[in-house]
């Protein structure tokens, strides 16, 4: 069957460091996303890829890295410098913007906490 | 600015009930509208979505309207079942962006 898969699926930071959270899709989707969720919030789009190895900022990119080395492949890197990690993640990927009437496709999240 | 509002942020329905969600959104200039659906401690299940042309789509007990002049969309459930009990998000997709800009969701219980 044909998904995304995020792993792992709980995930705890220590102090000043660096962790990664995994996101495979096997939709052949060109477009991938990186969305963070607070408790009791809609979604916030952290980086998106259009298109492998390019990528741009969302909204609240600051603390965070990605890599779009392989079409299928979105690893969000969350960084020190991110000081309030603990949220809720979730990937997604769709075919594209030139396919506006195709929804967006979710992981089941990896839940990030910090020891 | 594109805001996304969703009322009511909770919502405790009898079985059987229909029901409607609200979205509402402040710049009319989007592509599409798209409902999701979202278990505790899932990702989201894209429910319908709404050409930004188009007035409503169906799925099943599940119709969505939209008014982008008004800058409204509704999400009406038929017969409600518990297993409809779930967060309900509501998201725009810009013409001018790349992104979908969400609600903050309603909660939905359906009681037996």
């Amino acid at each position: 069957d044909g998904g995304i898969t995020q792993s792992p699926k709980y995930l705890f930071r220590k102090e000043g460091q660096n962790v990664t959270l995994s996101c495979e899709q096997n939709l052949n989707h060109d477009a991938m996303y990186w969305y963070r969720q607070d408790p009791g919030q809609g979604l916030r789009l952290i980086y998106y890829s259009q298109i492998v190895n390019d990528f741009q900022k969302g909204d609240i990119a600051e603390g965070y890295s990605v890599s779009r080395e392989k079409k299928e492949s979105f690893p969000l890197t969350v960084t020190s410098a991110q000081k309030n990690p603990t949220a809720f993640y979730l990937c997604a990927s769709s075919m594209g913007q030139r396919y506006s009437n195709q929804p967006q496709h979710f992981g089941d999240g990896t839940r990030l906490s910090i020891l | 600015k594109q805001e996304v509002t969703q009322i009511p942020a909770a919502l405790s329905v009898p079985e059987g009930e229909n029901l409607v969600l609200n979205c509402s959104f402040t710049d009319s200039a989007i592509y599409n509208l798209q409902w999701f659906r979202q278990d505790p401690g899932k990702g989201l299940t894209s429910l319908l979505l709404i050409q930004s042309s188009q007035r409503e789509q169906t799925s099943g007990r599940l119709n969505a309207s939209l008014d982008k002049s008004s800058g409204r969309s509704t999400l009406y459930i038929a017969a409600s079942q518990p297993g409809d009990s779930a967060t309900y998000l509501c998201a725009v997709w810009m013409d001018s962006s790349y992104k979908l800009i969400f609600g903050s969701g309603t909660r939905l219980l359906v009681r037996p």
